[in-house]
């Protein structure tokens, strides 16, 4: 079955960065878009951006425009999500999805989560 | 951006009751809407997209209905397993946009 396994949890320091990792199985990795969305404590979903496994390419919400990277590696069917400059509002779970549909930006499945807090 | 409004916060519903959940865009969005399923714990799980289509694998007991502005959850005959939280989530615009949920509560 399509699943995504993500990396472990992060405690970051503000003004560092962290990258988050998804591995992809059961699906052709090359074939859907990866979205990544984060929540933060008792609030909505919030979307992050999508990275094309096949090309490359990436789209992010101007929110993280200047500061967030999602790359991936065909090769172990895995994408990464980096964000820098951390603030203690990036405190949230981040999580990984799959296009569910070539036509539309919903999301199945999601990975588990990696829960990043910001402290000091 | 859109932004996504939903109605009530907490809804107090008894096991095998109907649970009516109202989602409000604050501009058109057609009919790209989708509705997930939060448990505690968990990660969001997709519901019902397209505003009325029910995902892969999910019961005839969710349904959705709307389109433009104003959408409903519909779950019929309520089980403990539903009881979670729903987020609605609009495609329509860039950015995506999410709604701050409703929480299903056994009554």
């Amino acid at each position: 079955q399509v699943q995504l396994v993500q990396s472990g949890a992060e405690v970051k320091k503000p003004g560092a960065s962290v990258k988050v990792s998804c591995k992809a199985s059961g699906y052709t990795f090359t074939g859907d878009y990866l979205h990544w969305v984060r929540q933060a404590p008792g609030q909505g979903p919030e979307w992050m951006g999508w990275i094309n496994p096949n090309s490359g390419a990436t789209d992010y919400a101007q929110k993280f425009q200047d500061r967030v990277t999602m790359t991936r590696d065909t090769s172990i069917r895995t994408a990464y999500l980096e964000l820098s400059r951390l603030t203690y509002d990036d405190t949230a779970v981040y999580y990984c999805a799959r296009q569910y549909l070539s036509t539309t930006t919903v999301f199945d499945p999601w990975g588990q989560g990696t829960l990043v807090t910001v402290t000091s | 951006e859109i932004v996504m409004t939903q109605s009530p916060a907490t809804l107090s519903v008894s096991p095998g009751e109907r649970a009516t959940l109202s989602c409000r865009a604050s501009q058109t969005v057609r009919s790209r809407l989708a509705w997930y399923q939060q448990r505690p714990g968990q990660a969001p799980r997709l519901l019902i997209y397209g505003a009325s289509t029910r995902a892969t694998g999910i019961p005839a007991t969710f349904s959705g209905s709307g389109s433009g502005t104003d959408f409903t959850l519909t779950i019929s005959s309520l089980q403990s397993e539903d009881f979670a939280v729903y987020y609605c989530h609009q495609y329509n615009d860039w950015p995506d946009t999410f709604g701050q949920g409703t929480k299903l509560e056994i009554k």
